[in-house]
């Protein structure tokens, strides 16, 4: 079974800060990676996705996450943030070769951006 | 890009009635569907796997009598919430996938945009 944890539940911010968003998971087989984020309201939005390849992606909104397999980490970083991406964000996990890429949601990290 | 709506977006209902809410996949053909469940500040919680044509998967606690479930269409999911009480108000959540976006082995899920249910 795959879990995932966002070890910050919220993360506070200035305007134009850089920010670090944390991910970790657990898995017994190899896994893709995501991060989707929601605001108030309203579904989610993919930001970024890791399958293979490059560990370090880049996603929309100029946020990246680097995938480390040995700390088994996906953090969610952006150099400067704006007050519009004060929102909920949500690391999540599919197993490769699990039974229709079913997603595992962390608990989500609400970031609030201060002017 | 792919598209996923849901309708209603807020419903209020009273305790003992039934809810139907619609999960599409409008410009794409979405043989799985999936169903979540978010209460406040929390995550989602899948409820159910939906298939095209056949019954759905139901995650283990989630009531299957109460939580109806009919993908009759490509394109068109339901979850009916019946006999609702306000335990059952919540944020639910579709997303299908496309199959046809297929990229380094994995199918894309796409997000609806949710349903507020809030019974009285």
């Amino acid at each position: 079974a795959q879990s995932v944890t966002q070890l910050d539940s919220q993360v506070p911010v200035f305007e134009e800060a850089p920010v670090e968003l944390r991910c970790n998971y657990s898995s017994s087989v190899s896994v893709y990676l995501f991060w989707y984020v929601q605001y108030p309201n309203q579904g989610l939005q993919l930001l970024l996705k890791y399958l293979s390849g490059s560990t370090l992606v880049k996603g929309i909104n100029g946020f990246e996450a680097e995938f480390n397999k040995s700390q088994t980490s996906f953090h969610l970083r952006k150099p400067s943030v704006h007050i519009s991406d004060t929102a909920e964000y949500f690391c999540a996990v599919s197993e490769i070769r699990g039974a229709g890429n079913m997603l595992t949601f962390g608990g989500g990290t609400r970031l609030m951006v201060k002017p | 890009g792919a598209v996923v709506s849901q309708h209603p977006s807020r419903v209020i209902c009273k305790s003992g009635t039934s809810v139907k809410i619609e999960c599409r996949s409008l410009d794409f053909q979405a043989t799985t569907m999936f169903w979540y469940r978010q209460f406040p500040k929390q995550s989602l919680m899948l409820m159910a796997t939906s298939n095209e044509g056949s019954k759905a998967t139901y995650e283990q606690g989630v009531e299957k009598d109460k939580f109806l479930i009919n993908h009759a269409s490509l394109t068109l999911s339901t979850l009916t919430v019946t006999s609702a009480h306000p335990e059952d108000s919540s944020f639910y959540i579709c997303s299908a996938r496309d199959l046809s976006a297929l990229a380094g082995g994995y199918n894309e899920q796409f997000f609806g945009p949710g349903t507020r249910l809030t019974v009285l």
